[in-house]
């Protein structure tokens, strides 16, 4: 079985500033996709960014990029030009890209980030 | 554009009682699940549901039940409510189970079980 594992439960940012989230997982796999979801207090569940594992070049959607290192199966999350509306629990997500048990989303424990004005 | 709701919200009910969390989602995806978070953790897979009329369970299904309805909504049901299933329930919908499908998730459902 895969499993997640973020070892910062919190961390702490000053506005303007980069941060970078760790995440480490292990999996048997060679073909998988890996995800950063963001939950602000109002609960939701919302996709920051996905990198798929058979791709080399990291991902990356705006001020948010990824740091892929498929043999160290490291995927740390960093934020550019934080902003306060960052501040949220950010999980990051491993799926199988075969089809097994519905292809669930194995999650990590969740790192809460805090950005100070 | 509506994506995926849940209701209730929010839900107190005492052991033994038994409810049904509704699910529904307007993007016309076939994949549907229940996970669930408790606190301090990521959310874990209770059933899920590759296709209209067929279900699955997922990592921790014991004391739930599953129906899809059709294919647009899915519902969660817990016969004979325990302590143990406090927690957040989160409905979610893709197009299929492939890899590659991103999962989209509705607000939640914080049940609490006294």
């Amino acid at each position: 079985a895969q499993t997640v594992t973020q070892s910062q439960p919190e961390m702490s940012v000053q506005e303007a500033e980069t941060v970078t989230l760790s995440c480490t997982y292990d999996t048997s796999e060679s073909d998988y996709y890996l995800f950063w979801y963001k939950q602000p207090p109002s609960r939701q569940m919302i996709l920051v960014i996905r990198q798929e594992a058979y791709k080399q070049q990291n991902a990356t959607e705006n001020r948010f990029s990824v740091n892929f290192q498929k043999a160290a199966k490291s995927f740390s999350l960093k934020i550019s030009d934080s902003q306060l509306g960052d501040a949220a629990m950010y999980f990051c997500a491993y799926r199988s890209a075969f089809n097994n048990a519905g292809n669930m989303l194995t999650f990590g424990g969740g790192t809460r980030l805090m950005v100070k004005p | 554009n509506a994506g995926v709701t849940q209701t209730p919200k929010f839900q107190v009910l005492k052991t033994g009682q038994s409810m049904t969390l509704q699910c529904a989602q307007d993007m016309n995806h076939n994949s549907m699940y229940w996970y669930r978070q408790d606190p301090g953790m990521g959310l874990r897979l209770i059933y899920y549901s590759a296709s209209e009329g067929t279900t699955d369970k997922g990592e921790v299904p014991n004391g739930y039940n599953v129906s899809r309805l059709n294919k647009r909504e899915f519902s969660l049901r817990l016969e004979s409510a325990a302590p143990s299933q406090t927690s957040v329930y989160f409905c979610a919908s893709s197009v299929g189970t492939s890899g590659a499908d991103t999962q989209y998730f509705g607000p939640g459902t914080r049940l609490t079980v006294l």
